[in-house]
C-alpha cells in the first residue's frame, strides 16, 4: 500500500516570500491532517479535513497560512508571506475516518522541512 | 498547564534495561491514546494504541489510567534499535475535535 506522499521534500526561501506544499494521502483516507513540527516539539495540528471539509483550523495562523483539499482527496498547504519563525518540518498525515475510533490511526508523510532566511 | 505533558527527557539506559515513560492529559473527556514513535529527522509512526484494559506488543506495554488521566509505556529488554522519541497521542471529541501530541521523550539506548 503506498503511503502518504509529500511534496517538496526541503524547501528554503526568505522571509516574506510565498511557499506551498502538496499532500497526497493514502487512498481511501477521508480525513487528512497537516502538522507542523518545530525542532524540539511535537507535531502541532494546524488543519484537519474530512473529506473536502475543514474540521478544525483553530491553530492555523489565517492571516498567512491557507489550506484546501477541495476534490477531497490530495491537499495543498500555503504560506504567504512567511515568517522566520515559520521555519518547522511541516507533516502531512492521513487516516481512514477520524469518527471511527478504532480507525484513528493517523499515517504520516515524510515531511516538508522548511528553512526561512 | 499543557494538555498533554510527556517526562521530561532524554533517558540514557543500557541495553536490555527496562524503561518507562508516563504522559499525563488535562482533558477528562479524552478519547482515544496512542504511543507514536520517531526516529530522527522521521516521520512520526504509529507504536501502539492504547486501550483501557491496557496492552501489550512484544517488549511494548501501554497502559490507561483514566481516574489519574495518565498513560504509560513501558519498554523492557531494550534494543540499540529502541532509541527515538517517543510521542504520547490524545484526542478530545469535545468542544471540537482536537489532536494533541506531547512534546515527545528521547530516548538512547546504549551498547
Amino acid at each position: 500500500e503506498a503511503g502518504v506522499a509529500q511534496s517538496p521534500r526541503y524547501k528554503i526561501i526568505e522571509k516574506r516570500q510565498s511557499v506551498a506544499f502538496w499532500c497526497n494521502p493514502i487512498s481511501g483516507h477521508a480525513t487528512l491532517y497537516w502538522y507542523q513540527q518545530i525542532l524540539g516539539q511535537g507535531p502541532k495540528l494546524l488543519i484537519q479535513f474530512q473529506n473536502n471539509g475543514v474540521v478544525d483550523d483553530s491553530q492555523l495562523p489565517k492571516d498567512r497560512f491557507s489550506a484546501e483539499r477541495l476534490k477531497g482527496v490530495d491537499s495543498t498547504l500555503k504560506i504567504q508571506p512567511a515568517k522566520l519563525e515559520d521555519s518547522a518540518v511541516y507533516l502531512c498525515a492521513s487516516s481512514l475516518d477520524y469518527q471511527l475510533a478504532e480507525f484513528y490511526e493517523q499515517y504520516f508523510g515524510p515531511g516538508t522541512r522548511l528553512t526561512v532566511t | 498547564r499543557k494538555e498533554v505533558e510527556q517526562d521530561p527527557g532524554p533517558f540514557n539506559v543500557p541495553e536490555g534495561a527496562t524503561v518507562a515513560f508516563n504522559c499525563t492529559y488535562s482533558n477528562s473527556a479524552s478519547q482515544s491514546f496512542f504511543w507514536y514513535r520517531q526516529d530522527c529527522r522521521k516521520e512520526p509512526k504509529l507504536l501502539m494504541s492504547v486501550y483501557s484494559s491496557g496492552n501489550e506488543d512484544g517488549r511494548f506495554t501501554a497502559q490507561l489510567n483514566r481516574a489519574s488521566q495518565y498513560i504509560s509505556l513501558l519498554i523492557r529488554d531494550s534494543k540499540l534499535s529502541d532509541s527515538a522519541t517517543y510521542l504520547c497521542v490524545v484526542t478530545f471529541l469535545t468542544g471540537g475535535f482536537k489532536t494533541i501530541f506531547g512534546a515527545g521523550t528521547r530516548l538512547f539506548v546504549k551498547a
